[in-house]
């Protein structure tokens, strides 16, 4: 069974905070995405990762920064949180960019 | 640029009567196509794919969906459904040429069944 785990599941900070969101793997899988999920607009890319400290900008990267020291790990990481960053926060995995991708269970961040 | 769209925000249904939520995509080429669904406080599961070969896929539960390439739609079926469908359906497009390889997500439709 494929795991992708988040490192919490609800999170509450204040404006101006610096967050880190973090996401495990145990399938060895190179590709490792960050999304954020909000009704109505489905999900929406932040950024991407295809390696070992490798990344890429996604849809919506602004605000947003991460880190992929290794290779079953995955950041997400909010320089100074605002609360229009509250949001659900979606970890996905792949082993190919262009096949399917497996979901952890979410972060429900909340900014106040 | 790359876009997916399900026509439907909400639908509800009572038991036993059939589903079909539409997905269509933006342009075509060869594409991989995927449905998934979140079942309410859970996380986004794989519903079933579409990479090549018989255009109708099966998928868990008893869902399936037909990939008509000459009208860019992908859209889900199932004949009965079950009040234990209640979830929210996210159809999602990657594009292998001419594309970033990036998967693309509709903005969900989310289904109620009502017993």
């Amino acid at each position: 069974d494929v795991k992708v785990t988040q490192s919490s599941r609800y999170l509450v900070k204040r404006t101006g905070e610096k967050v880190f969101l973090e996401c495990v793997q145990d399938m060895d899988h190179e590709n490792m995405f960050w999304y954020r999920q909000d009704p109505g607009l489905g999900l929406r890319l932040i950024y991407f990762s295809y390696d070992v400290k490798m990344k890429e900008k996604g849809d919506i990267p602004e605000g947003y920064s991460v880190s992929r020291e290794k290779k079953e790990r995955f950041s997400l990481i909010l320089e100074s949180a605002s609360t229009n960053q509250t949001s659900m926060y979606l970890c996905a995995i792949s082993r190919d960019p262009t096949y399917e991708q497996y979901f952890g269970p979410g972060t429900r961040l909340t900014v106040t | 640029a790359q876009s997916v769209s399900q026509h439907n925000h909400h639908v509800i249904l009572s038991e036993a009567a059939s589903l079909e939520l539409g997905c269509n995509y933006s342009y075509g080429g060869t594409v991989n196509l995927f449905w998934y669904v979140q079942y309410p406080g859970q996380h986004l599961q794989l519903l079933l794919k579409y990479f090549s070969g018989d255009p109708l896929v099966k998928g868990i539960k008893g869902f399936e969906a037909e990939f008509i390439k000459s009208k860019f739609s992908f859209n889900l079926r199932k004949p009965s459904v079950q009040w234990s469908d209640t979830a929210e359906y996210f159809c999602a497009v990657n594009w292998m040429e001419g594309g970033s390889e990036k998967l693309v997500f509709g903005k969900g439709t989310k289904l109620t069944v009502n017993p």
